[in-house]
């Protein structure tokens, strides 16, 4: 079990706007901030979001995250075929002198 | 543009110890104020971090994983390494190297990735 809890799967239609959301705990993202990676097959992850909602250069701004409490969101609007991809948080964990933890992944299908 | 490369051997005997290397090029590890990190992912599952280590030499490990791991750094030749002992065949999967973000995070730098197997 993960210490971020993610659903293990999401879909949508293209044009469409998704969610995937990450629940932690008030030792992770409730004090630290949540980055999100998207891994296409075979290849290495990719980050897409970081410090909440900062996207790097070159990361369509159809991609926003988001967080409250001990969650967050990445929401990902226009939804196009080539999104399809599995996608993790990750965040900081201050339990156990300190560590990064991920979320289980989210496998987003375009219908 | 910066580069990181993992290196080491793809086939690894139960109760060994797994070790790889991290190539860095393009950039300093000494020069910039970030954490390099190791990243696993076994097949088909999702992402399990290891541990990171600053260019001084202090590190931060997975608890799950620290009694096993030692990641080491060499300024010299810009790369830093990672040891896993005791290895089993849960410990097969591709292990990726990472600069870390000012937020102890793996960031927009990842290595390739390297799959390792635990098999006699």
């Amino acid at each position: 079990q993960s210490v971020l809890t993610q659903p293990p799967s999401a879909s949508g239609t293209p044009g469409q706007r998704v969610t995937i959301s990450c629940s932690g705990s008030s030792s992770n993202i409730g004090s630290n901030t949540v980055n999100w990676y998207q891994q296409l097959p075979g290849t290495a992850p990719k980050l897409l979001i970081y410090s909440n909602n900062q996207r790097p250069s070159g990361v369509p701004d159809r991609f926003s995250g988001s967080k409250s409490g001990t969650s967050a969101s990445l929401a990902i609007s226009g939804l196009q075929s080539e999104d399809e991809a599995d996608y993790y948080c990750a965040a900081w964990d201050d339990s156990l002198n300190g560590s990064v933890v991920f979320g289980g992944g989210t496998k987003l299908t375009v219908l | 543009q910066l580069q990181l490369q993992e290196s080491g051997p793809g086939l690894v005997k139960p109760s060994e110890t797994l070790s790889l290397t991290c190539t860095v090029s393009g950039g300093s590890i000494s020069s910039s104020s970030y954490y390099w990190g190791w990243i696993r992912q076994p097949p088909g599952k999702g992402l399990e971090w290891i541990g990171s280590i600053y260019y001084s030499g202090s590190t931060y490990y997975n608890p799950s994983l620290k009694s096993r791991v030692t990641i080491s750094v060499d300024t010299s030749k810009n790369q830093f390494s990672l040891k896993l002992s005791s290895v089993t065949a849960a410990d097969t999967a591709v292990y990726y190297c990472a600069r870390h973000d000012e937020w102890e995070l793996p960031g927009d730098y990842w290595g390739q990735g390297t799959l390792v197997t635990v098999s006699s």
